[in-house]
């Protein structure tokens, strides 16, 4: 069966720009969590959806945001970009949601902040 | 609050040696572990997931261990081969309710030829 699929692979946007990240989970999953990963905080979760709704956040501004739609597939917004905001993106998806386990993993978006 | 530690960073051995990735934790009611692999620019993949009921749990040369007492997981890797080289990583989930994994930052490990 097919995986947990991110669109772009790769991204480069400049400082102040607003930047789209999808992910597509394996089918008959309801769950999507998205994780940024730097080389100086390693995985940060960001936040997770299940049913359309956002069921839990991390320790993120508000300028980190998602959305889940009917079928599962998640899009996750960064506005006013920082060079901070450089990272590996990574979805996850399981098919329910406070499970702790059950993930897979898409392959990430790298972001690139100029 | 879950945090979670590996040391060390990077590891680097001759291939067929045994060799031990350790993972520290502060909540020692953590409910299980996880341990994955991240090969360069790729996704994590799921290697082993130990319940706090179990002790240790066994896939082909890898072996984890939980000790919740003491705050620890071991992954034990017999028999190293190059393509085992990758980073790897251990997570928990946080307590509360919420469930979402609390990662550490990773061991690097080289297997030479």
């Amino acid at each position: 069966k097919a995986g947990v699929t991110q669109t772009p692979r790769y991204l480069i946007k400049t400082r102040g720009q607003q930047v789209t990240l999808s992910c597509s989970p394996i089918s008959g999953h309801r769950s999507v969590s998205w994780y940024q990963q730097t080389p100086g905080q390693g995985l940060q979760f960001l936040f997770e959806y299940f049913s359309e709704t956002q069921r839990n956040k991390g320790n993120f501004p508000g300028r980190f945001s998602g959305r889940q739609f009917s079928n599962s597939r998640s899009e996750m917004n960064v506005s006013t970009l920082e060079l901070g905001d450089s990272a590996l993106y990574l979805c996850a998806s399981s098919l329910e949601w406070r499970t702790g386990v059950g993930y897979t993993f898409g392959s990430g978006t790298r972001l690139t902040v100029v | 609050k879950q945090e979670v530690t590996q040391i060390p960073a990077a590891l680097s051995v001759p291939e067929g040696e045994n060799l031990v990735l350790n993972c520290s934790f502060t909540d020692s009611a953590i409910y299980n572990l996880q341990w994955f692999r991240q090969d360069p620019g790729k996704g994590l993949t799921s290697l082993l997931l130990i319940q706090s009921s179990q002790r240790e749990q066994t896939s082909g040369r890898l072996n984890a261990s939980l000790d919740k007492s003491s705050g620890r997981s071991t992954l034990y890797i017999a028999a190293s081969q190059p393509g085992d080289s990758a980073t790897y990583l251990c997570a928990g989930p946080t307590q509360g309710g919420s469930e979402k994994l609390v990662f550490g930052k990773g061991t690097k490990l080289t297997v030479n030829p």
